[in-house]
């Protein structure tokens, strides 16, 4: 079955800690983005990937950082200077950034810091 | 800039009676395309519709219906016969053709409605 799958489901950190997020698809899409959902809110976007080794800040960059080494692969690094971590993380790609196309999601990462 | 509205924060009916969840998207280009996505409990977004700017057809499948008029920026979403699995978050969103975003957002979605469907 081609989707995307982000690990784990629920994370836990302690404050000063960095974390990595998973998310990997197969679903050959050359886009994968990363979004961020507080209680209710919209998706705000924080980084997104058009092509291997290269991917530009959204909206919410700051304290977090990503890496797109391989086409599956676009995980990402919540860091200690992210104020206020703690939210639902969405993974999502599709064909190609234009705007008609449409976004396929993982099941999300719940972050809580302790 | 980008934006979307969906003004109804919460809505709760009983079960088979029809619902509108209204959108209300602002943009200055002519181009652009609309979405509707269901996030239910478990979290994941699934996709429900696309349509673009020129195509202002109304659209129909099975109990979902989508409205979508330029005249008032609006394209809202009618399920009709709800049932207890509709019960979930709908969002609204809008994107833009490569090279015409803002930020680097391609999808602006709006801030979501919570419909339950109670039996």
């Amino acid at each position: 079955d081609g989707g995307i799958t982000q690990s784990p489901k629920y994370l836990f950190r302690k404050e000063g800690q960095n974390v990595t997020l998973s998310c990997e698809q197969n679903l050959n899409h050359d886009a994968m983005y990363w979004y961020r959902q507080d209680p209710g809110q919209g998706l705000r976007l924080i980084y997104y990937s058009q092509i291997v080794n290269d991917f530009q800040k959204g909206d919410i960059a700051e304290g977090y950082s990503v890496s797109r080494e391989k086409k599956e692969s676009f995980p990402l690094t919540v860091t200690s200077a992210q104020k206020n971590p703690t939210a639902f993380y969405l993974c999502a790609s599709s064909i190609g950034l234009a705007g008609h196309n449409e976004q396929f999601f993982g099941p999300g990462t719940r972050l809580t810091v302790l | 800039a980008q934006k979307v509205t969906q003004a109804q924060t919460e809505i709760s009916v009983v079960e088979k009676e029809d619902v509108t969840l209204d959108c209300v998207y602002e943009t200055r280009d002519t181009t652009y395309y609309l979405f509707w996505y269901k996030q239910p409990p478990s979290g994941e977004l699934v996709f429900l519709i696309r349509r673009n700017s020129f195509d202002e057809q109304n659209e129909i499948s099975g109990r979902y219906s989508w409205n979508f008029q330029k005249s008032t920026s609006s394209f809202n979403f009618t399920i009709t016969a709800s049932q207890v699995v509709d019960s979930a978050v709908y969002f609204c969103a809008l994107g833009l053709p490569e090279g015409q975003e803002t930020s680097g957002s391609r999808l602006t979605f709006g801030e979501g409605t919570q419909l339950t469907v109670n039996p």
